[in-house]
């Protein structure tokens, strides 16, 4: 059973409006990431986290994606205006500190963008 | 470029057989080497994972290779059994950088 959990599960959202989705990770882990699984199965990596830093994030030159990580607070992802690309499964990770750590993943939210 | 290719895309074995997947890569800085399973409407999980400086681990019916002159790596399932049936990923990272780069995924589905 993953001991990361995101919610909600499933998000269903009209083009345009704003989709946010949480996460806790596994107590212990200061390390949270966010990838992006589309429906060919490939991951794309959005950004990661230490503690309430970023450490690493893509060039989000559209400026639709945000994050934060704020301590006693669930980490959050949200898109500011939803495409129909968006559409796929977002995958929050986390982990120990370290390079070679094992992520653990939480089930993921589905976002459909209609 | 960081980008890590997986084969085959989709792959059926019967019940008992030999599971063989690949994966290359092509920077030279990845040392760490995960390979994760995951079932539909699940999250991934790690199978098992290789050090650059290894160049083969076991875990029950789970070995991964790792060939560093060639930047190729396998995972060999023995015994597949129907409960194998997932899509695998392998992944790769380096010291310097915390983000894991993932492969597309092979399918496999174990017939009993």
């Amino acid at each position: 059973n993953s001991k990361v959990i995101q919610t909600p599960r499933y998000l269903v959202k009209g083009q345009g409006q704003k989709a946010k989705m949480r996460c806790i990770p596994e107590k212990g882990h200061p390390v949270v990431f966010w990838y992006q699984q589309n429906k060919n199965n490939e991951f794309k990596f959005l950004i990661n986290f230490q503690n309430q830093e970023v450490l690493q994030q893509i060039d989000m030159t559209e400026k639709r994606f945000s994050a934060e990580c704020p301590s006693n607070s669930p980490c959050s992802l949200e898109i500011q205006s939803s495409e129909a690309g968006d559409s796929a499964l977002y995958l929050c990770a986390s982990s120990l500190p370290g390079w070679n750590e094992r992520l653990f993943f939480g089930h993921g939210t589905k976002l459909s963008v209609l | 470029q960081q980008q890590v290719r997986q084969s085959p895309q989709s792959l059926t074995v019967w019940e008992g057989g030999t599971t063989v997947l690949t994966c290359s890569y092509e920077d030279s800085t990845f040392n760490y080497f995960p390979w994760y399973q995951q079932f539909p409407g699940e999250g991934p999980a790690l199978l098992i994972s290789i050090l650059s400086v290894s160049d083969k681990k076991e875990d029950g019916r789970f070995t991964t290779f790792f060939n560093k002159r060639e930047k190729k790596l396998s995972l060999h399932i023995i015994d597949s059994q129907p409960g194998d049936s997932a899509t695998y990923f392998c992944a790769a990272s380096d010291t310097n950088a915390y983000k894991v780069i993932f492969g597309k995924g092979t399918h496999l589905h174990v017939l009993p």
